[in-house]
């Protein structure tokens, strides 16, 4: 375990499906992300969360929409999706209010939209 | 121009040689570098991290920054098939709090 714990680690939804993916950190980070890992692609920033409060969006379609209860948890409900949606979605969490020390990553969720 | 960029490889080398990768980048505004590494099916877990130019070394592996060139390089000795996993660059300004700007990675193949 990285002390990010994603869930589920598959996924397989149909277009017209509402799912939800989860991460949980025990880290004492206040800051969390949502990343998308497309093959060959750079890992691409969606959503970055900190001290509970969404500071970024970065044009993601509407059917994501995360959420932020509280700095130890984040999820991302997914509705909708289309095809090229399938990748893997990345949690990762990190302090804030210094310099950039890195971030911890989760293993990830492998979604596939059918 | 993508603002990080990196060879995708494969790079593919025999037990024992030294691995060497590198990254460009084009903002000059960057001033803290590090190097992730991603095991299949597991998410990046961090390498290395410098702040600015120079050398660090931990154990094995050797960070260099070079930011008259824009250029970092980490370099992998006595590699072994354990090293074998994809190395992804990541950089970020002082200015940008915590958000950091991936390289596309480099897929990294040690035979035994």
């Amino acid at each position: 375990e990285t002390g990010v714990t994603q869930t589920p680690r598959h996924l397989v939804m149909g277009m017209t499906n509402k799912k939800s993916l989860k991460c949980e950190q025990h880290l004492g980070h206040n800051a969390m992300y949502w990343y998308k890992q497309s093959a060959k692609k750079p890992l691409e920033l969606m959503f970055v969360y900190s001290l509970e409060e969404r500071v970024e969006n970065n044009s993601v379609p509407s059917r994501f929409s995360p959420e932020c209860p509280n700095s130890s948890h984040l999820f991302l409900h997914l509705h909708t999706l289309q095809p090229e949606d399938s990748a893997l979605y990345l949690c990762a969490s990190s302090k804030t209010g210094g310099p950039s020390y890195g971030y911890t990553f989760g293993s990830g969720t492998r979604l596939t939209v059918v | 121009q993508k603002e990080v960029e990196q060879d995708p490889g494969p790079l593919s080398v025999p037990e024992g040689a030294i691995v060497s990768l590198n990254c460009t980048y084009s903002n000059s505004a960057f001033q803290y570098f590090m190097w992730y590494r991603q095991y299949s099916r597991k998410g990046p877990e961090l390498l290395m991290y410098t702040y600015s130019s120079g050398n660090k070394e931990d154990g094995r592996f050797t960070a260099q920054v070079d930011k008259s060139s824009k250029y970092i390089s980490l370099f992998i000795r006595d590699s072994q098939p354990s090293d074998s996993a994809t190395y992804l660059c990541a950089m970020s300004r002082k200015a940008a709090g915590n958000k950091l700007t991936f390289g596309g990675g480099t897929r990294v193949l040690v035979k035994p």
